[in-house]
């Protein structure tokens, strides 16, 4: 039973590049969140979909992010451009029913150098 | 407004001695409450929830966990820890009542089990 699949795992670039982070939800789970982990911050979530649909977008920091849900199976959350202050680990998790625990993948760590 | 606290940034306990994470929380309804653990360079993993029913609840790895609704707490325990609970815990909480889907982290509690 495959968890939540992210990728890349690690990802280093210049600043001002653009990123884009990749997530597959568990099969048959219709939510999807997005977090960013700091030593500073903690854990902070960025934006959820439910059922493919932005919900809350409250946490993405500024316009250089942004996140889409194309379709059940794929999600994307892209920094252009990318800054230092960009640099930690991201996380996707998904859910099934609304009384079940968040699934987390593996995480992205990106630095913007 | 929602609030998860964990007050101990760091617990330390010997291998074979009970542990206790603490864990309160601040909703205004009635809440979902959810405990992860945290390995280095891994996601949160699932451990144990209080949804309804029975205060304790018993979750993975041995953990178990008492929900308080006077004192609004929510402490992870272990009668006995293993040097490979050595991790990063954190609390969660979702209020029900004005459920927006997501869930409220506290800030984590980093557990050293000393051999």
């Amino acid at each position: 039973d495959a968890g939540v699949i992210q990728s890349p795992r690690h990802e280093v670039t210049e600043m001002g590049q653009e990123v884009t982070l990749r997530c597959k939800p568990i099969s048959g789970h219709n939510s999807l969140f997005w977090y960013r982990q700091t030593m500073m911050r903690g854990l902070e979530l960025l934006i959820y979909f439910n059922n493919n649909v932005p919900i809350d977008d409250s946490g993405m920091p500024e316009d250089r992010f942004s996140a889409k849900m194309p379709n059940a199976s794929f999600s994307t959350l892209k920094i252009q451009p990318s800054e230092p202050r960009d640099s930690a680990v991201y996380f996707c998790a998904s859910r099934g029913q609304a009384n079940q625990p968040q699934h987390f993948g593996d995480g992205t760590r990106l630095s913007i150098l | 407004a929602q609030s998860v606290a964990q007050p101990e940034d760091q617990v330390n306990v010997a291998e074979g001695n009970p542990l206790t994470v603490k864990c309160t929380y601040s909703v205004s309804g009635n809440p979902y409450l959810f405990w992860y653990v945290q390995y280095p360079n891994r996601g949160l993993q699932f451990l144990l929830k209080y949804i309804t029913g029975d205060n304790l609840v018993k979750g993975s790895y041995g953990f178990e966990a008492e929900f308080n609704k006077s004192q609004t707490s929510f402490h992870l325990k272990k009668p006995s820890a293993l040097v490979s609970d050595s991790a990063l815990y954190f609390c969660a909480v979702r209020d029900i009542r004005t459920d927006t889907g997501k869930l409220i982290f506290g800030q984590g509690t980093t557990l050293q089990v000393k051999p």
